[in-house]
């Protein structure tokens, strides 16, 4: 149980395009996601907090208009990177909280990732 | 702040040898739980144990057992049994009851020797 899936695993695109990632919950109702970046050999660093059907709770020094996120469902949230350039070449990783009652105790389950190259 | 500190850049071990992962934190909160989270070369990020701080006794899930230290703001990650599949990245993090994010350490290379 608690699955999410993340796609796609890889993308490679050129300098100006917007990409979009999703994060699906597959088998429970997510009330609350997490997008998160890996630089290499390091910790993940949030991004933002999303919320079912509210606006996206971004980190001190996150560009909303650059990483657009939209979690319109219980089950899907998307990152957007808008005009992408090559230092936005990153890990992103999603992660999702089980709803419901008691949801502090509930682990973040992780997508497997997005490795983001911008040539 | 709150804040998580891994004083162990990487460590390496012979398979079969007990590891030792240390964690430290600091937070003024009373109620939060532990984590400890492994990111093997895949990249994925696997939940490995979780501790209560409420909780005195200490987490154990098969080969993987934490050493609690409340007062002491220690929470250590043992891996009996070390398997080659163990080797990965391991990451310490605590979540509070105040928000639902995770606050994460650098993390600790455990390369897992034949």
């Amino acid at each position: 149980g608690a699955v999410v899936s993340q796609h796609p695993s890889r993308v490679i695109c050129k300098s100006g395009t917007s990409v979009k990632i999703e994060c699906r919950s597959l088998d429970f109702q997510a009330t609350t996601m997490f997008w998160y970046r890996q630089f290499p050999k390091q910790s993940l660093m949030l991004m933002a907090t999303s919320n079912e059907g509210s606006k996206a709770t971004y980190e001190q020094g996150v560009e909303k208009d650059k990483f657009l996120i939209n979690h319109a469902s219980l089950t899907l949230s998307t990152l957007t990177v808008t005009s992408a350039h090559p230092e936005d070449s990153s890990f992103y990783i999603c992660s999702a909280s089980q709803s419901g009652q008691g949801r502090f105790n509930q682990p973040q389950h992780f997508g497997d990732g997005t490795r983001l190259s911008i040539l | 702040a709150q804040t998580v500190t891994q004083s162990q850049p990487e460590m390496s071990v012979q398979e079969a040898e007990t590891v030792t992962l240390s964690c430290t934190y600091d937070t003024s909160e009373n109620n939060y739980y532990l984590f400890w989270y492994k990111q093997p070369p895949s990249r994925q990020m696997i939940l490995v144990i979780r501790q209560e701080a409420y909780k005195q006794q200490n987490a154990t899930e098969n080969r993987f057992s934490v050493n609690f230290q409340k007062a002491a703001k220690s929470f250590s990650l043992k891996i009996s049994d070390s398997q080659l599949g163990d080797t990965a990245m391991y990451f310490c993090a605590f979540m509070t009851g105040s928000n639902y994010q995770l606050i994460w350490g650098a993390g600790t290379k455990l390369i897992i020797k034949p």
